[in-house]
């Protein structure tokens, strides 16, 4: 059964980097069946799509966010990562990793979520 | 690109049934089979209810249903109970190789 959880700093200061990794178990981030994904949720706001990462390492980006968005796998730890560059108080969020079943709209299942916040 | 549009609530009581809509337009949710629906409790993460316009994920009850017509998704909720009180997001895939989310709508169970 897969299962993903997220982990990295819960507080980052204005105009540096957030660094998050999604820990996957009980299926490979190389297998072809996933995409692996990021969603992040402003605290009493809705969801927002970040980006999504293939085995084969292609990348899809929020346009909204593409200039300052990297996703990238380790493939020896089965886990992905997230960077968000020049951050402001506008990034601060829950952000969930997800996977996506290929060939379907499925994002399923969520880790729980970590909540991260942008302040001097 | 533009979040898809919900209704911000929806009310009902036990035992009804509802429809929550989701509009896009024809180069994501009137273009693609890929609509999606979540359920969100407070201080939970998502959980899919509804994947690709029709379709339910093993476990999810049958009172979960969803359609689509044009550039127009919907959840339809029958039989409604305290416990289905949530968020709902719709999502779909779009012309530009992406996701986009709906901006959610609060389902309350009067």
């Amino acid at each position: 059964q897969l299962q993903l959880q997220e982990s990295g700093p819960g507080l980052v200061k204005p105009s540096e980097t957030l660094s998050l990794t999604c820990t996957v178990s009980g299926g490979s981030i190389s297998s072809g069946s996933y995409y692996w994904g990021w969603i992040r949720q402003p605290p009493g706001k809705g969801l927002e799509w970040i980006g999504n990462i293939y085995y084969n390492e292609n990348t899809y980006y929020n346009p909204s966010l593409k200039s300052r968005v990297t996703i990238s796998g380790d493939t020896s730890k089965n886990q992905f990562s997230l960077r968000l560059s020049s951050v402001t108080a506008a990034d601060t969020a829950v952000y969930f990793c997800a996977s996506k079943f290929a060939g379907s709209g499925r994002f399923d299942p969520w880790g729980q979520g970590t909540l991260v916040t942008v302040s001097s | 690109q533009s979040a898809l549009t919900q209704p911000a609530s929806v009310l009902g009581s036990p035992g009804q049934s509802i429809t929550i809509s989701c509009t896009g337009t024809s180069s994501d949710v009137g273009g693609y089979n890929y609509v999606s629906w979540y359920q969100q409790h407070p201080g939970k993460a998502p959980k899919v209810m509804i994947y690709d316009v029709t379709n339910r994920p093993s476990g999810v009850s049958n009172r979960f249903s969803g359609s689509k017509s044009g550039n127009t998704a919907s959840l339809t909720i029958s039989g409604l109970q305290a416990d289905d009180e949530a968020d709902y997001y719709c999502s779909s895939y779009t012309s530009s190789t992406t996701w986009v989310f709906g901006g959610g709508t609060k389902l309350i169970v009067l």
